[in-house]
């Protein structure tokens, strides 16, 4: 167990849809990162978040937003839903932003039909 | 860009010898490499770091060499048993952008008996 929760663990919703997924890190880290892995793609970094703003920004679609709050909990957002949103999406948190380790949470798997 | 090359899709080795899995980057000079293990529907898990300038890393079975020369990592499990079955994936981080995590697309493992 990395200490880092993710939930849901299983969402299915349509195109066009909006969804929340929501993560707690690991107790005392303040960076949490998103990723999202799908088959063809391989693990692809979203965003990074650091004591409730926004630090690194990768691959996110502007259909896609996240946050942190000041207890450290982060959310991720995703609208209008298209199919190929369909892939597991992980939550990872570190002591630091730069240079650490992160510990991973047990992902949020999305099916968009 | 940056880039993280797994050369191996899957490796599939005997119960007892050693497995070694390779990491290659291109275009970056990462200021370490991580190894995660992966099982199928999980997160990612921490294994070893080593950094640029340390040119070799061990922990247990583990075995992590780091060439900057070849812009190569090497991830070697020793007396391997079908347990460490899963897929390996290589990240490496560069100091100046804040954490971030690029990831390669993983090598899947399969130790038989």
């Amino acid at each position: 167990d990395s200490g880092v929760t993710q939930t849901p663990k299983h969402l299915i919703t349509a195109t066009g849809q909006r969804v929340t997924l929501r993560c707690s890190p690991r107790s005392g880290d303040l960076s949490v990162y998103w990723y999202q892995q799908s088959l063809d793609q391989g693990l692809q970094f979203l965003i990074q978040y650091y004591n409730g703003e926004e630090r690194a920004k990768g691959n996110i679609l502007e259909r896609f937003s996240a946050q942190q709050f000041p207890d450290l909990h982060s959310e991720l957002n995703l609208s209008s839903l298209e199919l190929g949103d369909s892939a597991l999406y992980f939550c990872a948190s570190s002591g630091g932003y730069q240079g650490d380790t992160q510990y991973f949470g047990p992902g949020t798997r999305l099916t968009v039909l | 860009s940056q880039k993280i090359e797994q050369n191996s899709e899957a490796l599939n080795i005997q119960e007892g010898k050693t497995a070694t899995l390779t990491c290659n980057y291109t275009n970056y000079s990462p200021a370490y490499l991580q190894w995660y293990r992966q099982d199928p529907g999980r997160g990612p898990v921490f294994l070893l770091l080593i950094r640029e300038n340390e040119k070799e890393k061990r922990k247990e079975r583990l075995k992590v060499t780091f060439d900057t020369t070849l812009k190569q990592s090497l991830f070697h499990i020793t007396a391997s048993q079908p347990a460490d079955s899963a897929t390996y994936l290589c990240a490496a981080d560069r100091g100046s952008t804040l954490g971030r995590l690029y990831f390669g697309r993983g090598t899947q493992l399969t130790v038989w008996p």
